[in-house]
């Protein structure tokens, strides 16, 4: 079974909606990321978490908020969002080296 | 902060072919190198690491090379096939926390 799980699998809002994704890790790793995959930039951060309640700015924070609920949960807000935040998100869990969840692709009209 | 160049952007071979990915980092203080493969619709998967205090690994048919001095690494994928065609990404992460920064990408295409 997984160990990360990412929901929605795929979303699509218009510009201004409101946004949440989920991340959920059954590895009992302290650290958890979000990252946006666009071709030509590799995979970005945008936050990340060593803990329930602790939250980290990464290299790309701008126009994205989020919170870490408990070790297991971490969630990515887009309170307005716009077409430049059309892309695939990763969330991944850590104790050194990176499991991936399966990814979200969002879409901003 | 910490870059992470990574060339080439894409690779085409044929199948049998050896491979050679580069990545350079900027930062003397990052430690840590792991490697990922994300095959077309799938979720990163780690494939091989290295530390800062070695100079080579190897796996299977994967050789990673390290050098300190000139910041730079290399990833040799020998008798490559079809099922290799994947993004290739490096990654660099330093002593003072878990940020790991990653290179744009290699993309490989090992065709029949």
């Amino acid at each position: 079974e997984a160990a990360v799980t990412q929901s929605p699998r795929n979303k699509v809002t218009v510009t201004g909606g409101n946004v949440t994704l989920s991340c959920r890790q059954t590895n009992s790793h302290n650290y958890m990321y979000w990252y946006r995959q666009d071709t030509g930039h590799g995979l970005r951060l945008i936050h990340y978490s060593y803990g329930a309640g602790n939250l980290q700015i990464g290299d790309v924070p701008d126009g994205y908020k989020a919170t870490r609920t408990t070790q297991e949960d971490f969630f990515l807000l887009l309170e307005l969002a716009s077409p430049s935040q059309t892309s695939l998100y990763f969330c991944a869990s850590s104790d050194g080296t990176e499991s991936f969840g399966p990814g979200t692709r969002l879409t901003v009209l | 902060g910490e870059q992470v160049e990574q060339l080439p952007s894409s690779l085409i071979v044929q199948e049998g072919a050896s491979v050679l990915i580069n990545c350079s980092y900027t930062d003397s203080a990052s430690v840590y190198f792991p490697w990922y493969k994300q095959e077309p619709g799938k979720r990163l998967q780690f494939i091989i690491d290295i530390r800062s205090n070695m100079e080579r690994k190897q796996t299977q048919r994967l050789t990673l090379l390290f050098d300190k001095k000139t910041k730079h690494l290399s990833l040799h994928i020998t008798a490559t096939q079809p099922g290799d065609s994947a993004i290739y990404f490096c990654s660099a992460t330093g002593t003072g926390g878990y940020k790991v920064v990653f290179g744009s990408g290699t993309r490989l295409l090992v065709s029949p």
